[in-house]
């Protein structure tokens, strides 16, 4: 059981560029989202789905772009990259409902921008 | 808006002592989740211990425990029999049960444990 993938684990660049995060899990959860993380700020909501065709903003939308085409995928699509978005990012994912608490993380992507 | 605080960036203790890192966090809701997550060097999130706020006992795994202070808004992990493999970040984490949340969650700023053979 794979669980959350994110791809690629690593990735540099320049100010303008666009490029796509990927991500995919494979244990049929509803509930898909997307993190950044920054030092001393712990981990901030970019945005989440609670199903196919479903998505909403977080905290700090700004920049980026979601869909939700499948229940397996959901990519983080940077339009014009900017320095300010060089971080670390988390795709999780969990079950929807109450008692479905737990939420699985990917390995993160590690991004700079130059 | 629901806030979390980490108000100690960094925290040591000795192998096979016990320390405890602090965790405090603001809300007007009554019913919610509180979190314990682990991230070591390999920058996975590990879950290490949750707690209902409805639930007056204090959620315990193994060696991890909570003291859950509703009235106090206070969320603190415990760490007994430290282990050099705990050390890591520790970050507190909210979630509202609010439909329109999002059911996202809050996080604290982190702290980082480090563990002294």
């Amino acid at each position: 059981n794979a669980g959350v993938t994110q791809t690629p684990k690593f990735q540099v660049l320049k100010t303008g560029q666009s490029m796509t995060l990927q991500c995919a899990q494979d244990m049929n959860h509803e509930y898909m989202s997307w993190y950044r993380q920054d030092p001393g700020m712990g981990l901030r909501l970019i945005h989440y789905s609670v199903g196919a065709g479903i998505t909403d903003q977080g905290e700090v939308p700004n920049g980026y772009n979601v869909s939700r085409s499948t229940t397996e995928d959901f990519p983080l699509r940077l339009l014009s990259a900017a320095p300010s978005q060089t971080s670390v990012y988390f795709c999780a994912s969990r079950e929807t409902g109450r008692t479905n608490e737990k939420l699985f993380f990917g390995s993160g992507t590690q991004l700079s921008v130059l | 808006a629901q806030t979390v605080t980490q108000s100690q960036p960094e925290m040591s203790v000795q192998e096979a002592e016990t320390v405890t890192l602090s965790c405090t966090y603001d809300t007007s809701e009554s019913d919610y989740y509180l979190f314990w997550y682990k991230q070591p060097p390999s920058r996975q999130m590990i879950l290490v211990i949750r707690q209902e706020a409805y639930k007056q006992q204090n959620a315990t795994e193994n060696r991890f425990s909570v003291n859950f202070q509703k009235a106090a808004k206070s969320f603190s992990l415990k760490i007994s029999d430290s282990q050099l493999g705990d050390a890591a970040m520790y970050f507190c984490a909210y979630r509202s049960l609010i439909y329109n949340q999002g059911g996202k969650l809050i996080f604290g700023q982190g702290t980082e444990l480090s563990v002294k053979p």
